[in-house]
């Protein structure tokens, strides 16, 4: 597609439920971000994946999220036992993942757990 | 984590008038980045500045890379209604390299 898109738009599960994002690139872009945006905040990085290699789980908050990236174009964010606290907006971003290649982001996925 | 610190948080200005907002860091980042947000959308770039004391401009937008490579200003010129939005600073060490983003500048443009 022309832009990066994500799915679902919304999302509103109870706490202890299990949830997936889905996040499909730009396509030819090899790196893929996920990021996170509580109310009023900036965003706070959460895992890249670039080509080939192994992610960078770095920001990831918790051993409840996890990430995966199939055939080195969709991704798919999981978040096990949600709790309150993960309520936020979730966005994906992508790029040519060379030095000038600049992140594009999706829509986000609105995550509220009740 | 690390964070940039963005100002003002937010700004009341009135349709014309010029905008001015700007972000440090106590750490170097080698490309910065402006982003803008419509409530219920994704960010979307406006400017991209690669190379310390970098000026660029896009349209009515201009953005400086500074010196030091520890802060960058935006200015908006003739402000006008659709302006309105959050705009966001994000530095970055490589170009492979996660986004550090600040917590935003909150525009709104009264007509």
């Amino acid at each position: 597609g022309a832009g990066v898109s994500q799915s679902p738009s919304n999302k509103v599960t109870e706490k202890g439920k299990d949830v997936e994002l889905r996040c499909d690139p730009i396509s030819g872009h090899t790196a893929l971000y996920w990021y996170r945006q509580s109310l009023g905040q900036g965003l706070e990085f959460l895992i890249y994946f670039q080509g080939n290699s192994a992610p960078d789980k770095s920001g990831l908050p918790s051993d409840r999220f996890s990430a995966e990236r199939t055939g080195g174009s969709v991704s798919t964010l999981t978040i096990q036992r949600t709790q309150q606290e993960d309520s936020a907006v979730y966005l994906c971003a992508s790029s040519l993942g060379t030095r000038l290649g600049s992140q594009y982001f999706g829509p986000g996925t609105r995550l509220l757990v009740l | 984590g690390q964070q940039l610190n963005q100002s003002p948080q937010s700004m009341f200005i009135q349709e014309g008038e010029d905008v001015s907002m700007n972000c440090t860091s106590s750490s170097i980042f080698n490309t910065w980045l402006w982003y803008k947000q419509d409530p219920g959308e994704g960010p979307v770039l406006l400017i991209a500045l690669y190379k310390a004391g970098e000026l660029t401009s896009n349209g009515r937008l201009t953005a400086q890379f500074g010196i030091t490579r520890k802060d960058s200003f935006l200015n908006i010129s003739a402000s006008i209604p659709s302006d309105v939005g959050i705009y966001f600073c994000a530095g970055q060490l490589g170009g492979n390299t996660p986004l550090v983003f600040g917590k935003g500048t909150r525009l709104s443009v009264i007509a």
